[in-house]
């Protein structure tokens, strides 16, 4: 169990420019989450998949974002035309199955910067 | 929508004092969770408290989910520098919900 790793772990870009960020969950964790931190806030849940089936987005989630995780084990987020507002930590977490009692582990984040 | 406000937002004490956060929503929930953070890394689960009056201790720290499952507390016995953090609150309804949090800085 090497833990939820992320890549890379800083960003910095300029408005308008596309950036992927790439998760790694835990193997043989069913579930994977993607969440955004800004300064002074807990996360907030933008979308999770269940294996290879993205089940729920947020409103957060503009048409600007997509998530993806092709073979149901690492999946990636991107935003395209980045905007100053993008600026935060981007979270990934995995699980095995959800629910109440499923502990989600979280990777360390990958922060992003738009200049 | 179901929102967790955490009280309160930033605490400053000297090692080896007592301290209690507080957790609260309108809201009922199957879980609640309590998560600590440090700077640069991803939220770390502490404990998850899933029946109503249920209390878990960790070593120093105690737990409480309320009666009525809409409210939770963290408490810290003689508050330790490596305490130090930032705790979040994190309600399960159909998908975790996190509260704000609280910067805990512990003061040798």
């Amino acid at each position: 169990d090497t833990g939820v790793s992320q890549n890379p772990r800083h960003k910095i870009t300029k408005r308008g420019q596309n950036v992927t960020f790439r998760c790694d969950p835990i193997s043989e964790h069913n579930r994977l989450y993607w969440y955004r931190q800004t300064l002074g806030q807990g996360p907030e849940f933008l979308t999770y998949f269940q294996n290879e089936a993205q089940l729920e987005k947020s409103r957060l989630l503009s048409d600007r974002f997509s998530a993806e995780r092709p073979k149901g084990s690492f999946s990636t987020l991107e935003i395209q035309r980045t905007e100053q507002g993008d600026s935060a930590m981007y979270l990934c977490a995995s699980s095995r199955t959800g629910g109440a009692t499923d502990t989600q582990y979280f990777g360390p984040g990958t922060r992003l910067t738009v200049l | 929508t179901q929102l967790l406000e955490q009280s309160p937002q930033f605490l400053s004490i000297q090692e080896g004092e007592n301290l209690t956060v507080y957790c609260n929503s309108s809201s009922v929930f199957s879980s609640l969770q309590w998560y600590r953070q440090e700077p640069g890394e991803g939220p770390v689960l502490l404990v998850t408290v899933v029946t109503g009056g249920e209390v878990k201790k960790l070593k120093r720290l105690t737990f409480q989910f309320g009666d009525a499952r809409k409210d939770s507390s963290l408490h810290i016995t003689a508050a330790q520098t490596g305490d130090t953090g930032l705790y979040l609150c994190a309600g399960y309804g159909n998908k975790l919900v996190f509260g704000a949090g609280t910067i805990l800085r512990v003061k040798s």
